[in-house]
């Protein structure tokens, strides 16, 4: 069964960097994107970035000047790390297993889908 | 960038079907995920692509593609589906996006 297991620092002052790192149990490192989302306190998800086994990656353009995702495929670990924060980065954080499905129809569909995701880790920004 | 329109919230009786949209160009490319999330956990995939349900997701939930708009539809709603609900699609420049997210409330 395929886990991931995040943890990080929880309280940060602004201006500091958040750094957070992913381990994934159970699955093929290569196969997949490995992405980080969060959720700001009674809002809705938003999508930081992702990364695959070859160290490509995609960023949000609104967080792109601040944000890094790099991995280390010999502990199967992604990791997160944002610059500058302030109370706006105050927010749950979870990794996830971004995976892909090509299906044949009538045409060549394509599935993006988030299957597995991580527990959350919370962090707060404050003076 | 691109977005994803859901209806903030949406209330639903006992045992009746409910259907929650979202909207935005992407879907009109790539088609939707759906991802259930109860107060203090993390989200839940529940529905992708075209018809493709996850393992240990109850038959209840499905979904639908029209244009820009995916939809996803709780026939004979339970007690425990009560929660938020998020769309997500990928979007033409390779970035990934989630709709606002739709309060689901079972009467």
């Amino acid at each position: 069964q395929v886990q991931l297991q995040q943890w990080g620092a929880g309280l940060l002052k602004p201006s500091e960097t958040l750094s957070l790192t992913c381990a994934v149990y159970g699955a093929s490192f290569s196969d997949y994107y490995w992405s980080w989302i969060r959720q700001p306190p009674g809002k809705g998800l938003e999508w930081i970035g992702e990364i695959n086994h070859s160290g490509s990656a995609n960023y949000n353009p609104s967080l792109k000047n601040r944000v890094t995702i790099s991995l280390d495929t010999s502990k199967s670990q992604f990791s997160l790390k944002l610059s500058s924060v302030t109370a706006a980065d105050t927010a749950v954080y979870y990794c996830a297993r971004r995976n892909f499905l090509m299906v044949i129809d009538i045409f060549y569909d394509y599935y993006y889908f988030m299957d597995v995701w991580g527990q959350g880790t919370t962090v707060s920004v404050s003076s | 960038s691109s977005e994803l329109i859901q209806d903030p919230a949406v209330s639903v009786a006992l045992g009746q079907t409910v259907r929650i949209t979202c909207q935005g160009d992407s879907l009109r490319t790539y088609y939707a995920s759906w991802y259930q999330q109860k107060p203090g956990q993390a989200p839940v995939l529940v529905f992708y692509g075209k018809n493709k349900r996850p393992s240990g997701i109850p038959d209840r939930f499905s979904g639908s593609s029209s244009g820009n708009t995916a939809s996803l539809t709780v026939t004979g709603a339970q007690a425990e589906d009560e929660a938020d609900y998020y769309c997500h699609s990928r979007d033409s420049s390779d970035n990934h996006v989630f709709g606002g997210g739709t309060k689901v409330t079972v009467l």
